[in-house]
């Protein structure tokens, strides 16, 4: 079965420092790549997506996520981390087979907490 | 970028009664629009695919007749819950697929919270 995996609930970081968020997926051939974020009691709001080329794609709010097609993942990082970016991420991915439907295979989310 | 809006972003009702919900895409047309629903602290479950024009296509586990969609225009899908109950409590949350582009990406709606006594 196709799966996308976020094994982390939750990460912690440091204002300032560093933070990355895991992702790696099990699907067939070569799907597209999402990140999504969540803040309570709101919709999700589009990251940034991989589709092909540049293994590091760049996003929003200065995040970006590394492809590396060998380990199947898609981690999301962001140099310098703010209290802000606390909220609930997504890793999501579309079977480029299944590209026809849209349909989004989602990770189980995980809950970044920036303390000052 | 892509805007989408759902109405109400809230809603309270009593057992029985039914509840329609609103999907729109602002500023581009979508012939696909998506709905799932989510618990707390849980990733989102897709319950159903709105087509515009067409039927719409459930996920194995989602009763059509009491989540019914409505795809009536390039910007609009509605959710109807019919005969509400407590378990029906959620958060509803609306997607849109933006198709201008090299690869489709999906924009969601901010969610609509619904309570049911």
């Amino acid at each position: 079965a196709q799966s996308v995996a976020q094994p982390e609930d939750q990460v912690n970081v440091a204002e300032g420092n560093p933070l990355t968020v895991k992702c790696t997926y099990s699907v067939s051939g070569n799907p597209y790549l999402f990140w999504y974020v969540q803040y309570p009691n709101r919709g999700l709001q589009f990251l940034l997506k991989y589709i092909t080329g540049d293994n590091l794609v760049k996003g929003s709010y200065g995040f970006e996520a590394e492809f590396n097609k060998s380990q199947t993942s898609f981690h999301l990082k962001k140099p310098s981390a703010l209290v802000s970016d606390s909220a609930l991420y997504f890793c999501a991915v579309t079977p480029r087979a299944s590209s026809n439907t849209g349909k989004l295979i989602f990770g189980q989310g995980t809950t970044l907490q920036v303390k000052p | 970028g892509a805007v989408v809006s759902q109405h109400p972003s809230w809603v309270i009702c009593k057992s029985g009664t039914s509840v329609k919900i609103e999907c729109r895409s602002l500023d581009f047309q979508a012939t696909t629009m998506f709905w799932y629903r989510q618990f707390p602290k849980q990733s989102l479950m897709l319950m159903a695919t709105s087509n515009e024009g067409s039927k719409a296509t459930y996920e194995q586990g989602v009763e059509k007749d009491k989540f019914l969609i409505n795809h009536a225009s390039l910007t609009l899908s509605t959710l109807t819950v019919t005969s509400a109950h407590p378990e029906d409590s959620s958060f509803y949350i609306c997607s849109a697929r933006d198709t201008r582009y090299q690869i489709d990406t999906q924009y969601f709606g901010p969610g609509t919270r619904l309570t049911v006594l």
